[in-house]
């Protein structure tokens, strides 16, 4: 079965801090993307990172990174330079390339402080 | 932003009447989907289309029905809402391409909160 777990309900961190968020994927698929999103307490859901199976180098967005281990199954987000704003909810998902659908995580709420 | 407008935004019903929630893009995406989000459960998939007409179950489908006539709109209906469809809804649209199996990002909707008493 295909699943991603998020194993951290919630994670706090100190302003300018880095930070990673754990996650783990479960699929039998060759091909596969992975996704993460950021929901901020306002409830939209905001697209930040992708990362291909096949690619060869982790995947960045400007603060955003994606440490991809595919042996381990994992694609854990690494967020440098934390700022109050990033405070909100993570999911991790996942798309098999030939499949049309999204699988998330549960989230992983994370808090940043001054 | 992409353009994705959900309707209602917010909704109060009672049990056993029907409800439609309406997603409208402008962005001409093939693929528009419908989620719902429960505490504890992440987005689950309801029902999706990868094209108008063309429509296809998700892992909580009972209960739900949709429609696509048009690219731009993307309708999904409770026929008899219950209590346990109390949740917020989430539209969401993907300019995949699949017959190269690639990867596009889903981008969402604002959301609908729908309250069923």
């Amino acid at each position: 079965a295909q699943k991603i777990t998020q194993t951290q309900p919630g994670m706090f961190v100190q302003e300018k801090e880095a930070v990673t968020l754990d996650c783990t994927y479960d699929t039998s698929d060759p091909s596969y993307g992975l996704f993460w999103y950021k929901q901020p307490s306002s409830g939209e859901m905001i697209f930040l990172i992708y990362q291909g199976s096949y690619d060869q180098q982790n995947a960045t967005e400007g603060r955003y990174s994606l440490n991809f281990q595919k042996a381990r199954k994992s694609a854990n987000l690494v967020i440098s330079a934390s700022q109050l704003g990033d405070s909100a909810m993570y999911f991790c998902a996942m798309s098999p390339y030939n499949t049309d659908k999204l699988i998330f995580g549960t989230g992983t709420r994370l808090q940043v402080f001054p | 932003d992409a353009g994705i407008t959900q309707s209602p935004r917010h909704k109060v019903t009672e049990t056993g009447t029907p409800v439609t929630l309406r997603c409208h893009q402008t962005e001409n995406h093939r693929y528009m989907y419908w989620y719902r989000q429960d505490p504890g459960h992440g987005l689950r998939l309801i029902h999706y289309s990868y094209g108008v007409k063309d429509t296809d179950k998700g892992e909580v489908s009972d209960g739900y029905s949709v429609s696509r006539s048009k690219t731009e709109d993307f309708l999904l209906t409770l026929e008899s809402a219950t209590s346990s469809q109390t949740s917020v809804y989430f539209c969401a649209i993907s300019d995949r391409d699949r017959a190269l199996g690639l990867n596009q990002p889903q981008h969402f909707g604002d959301g609908t909160r729908l309250s069923i008493l």
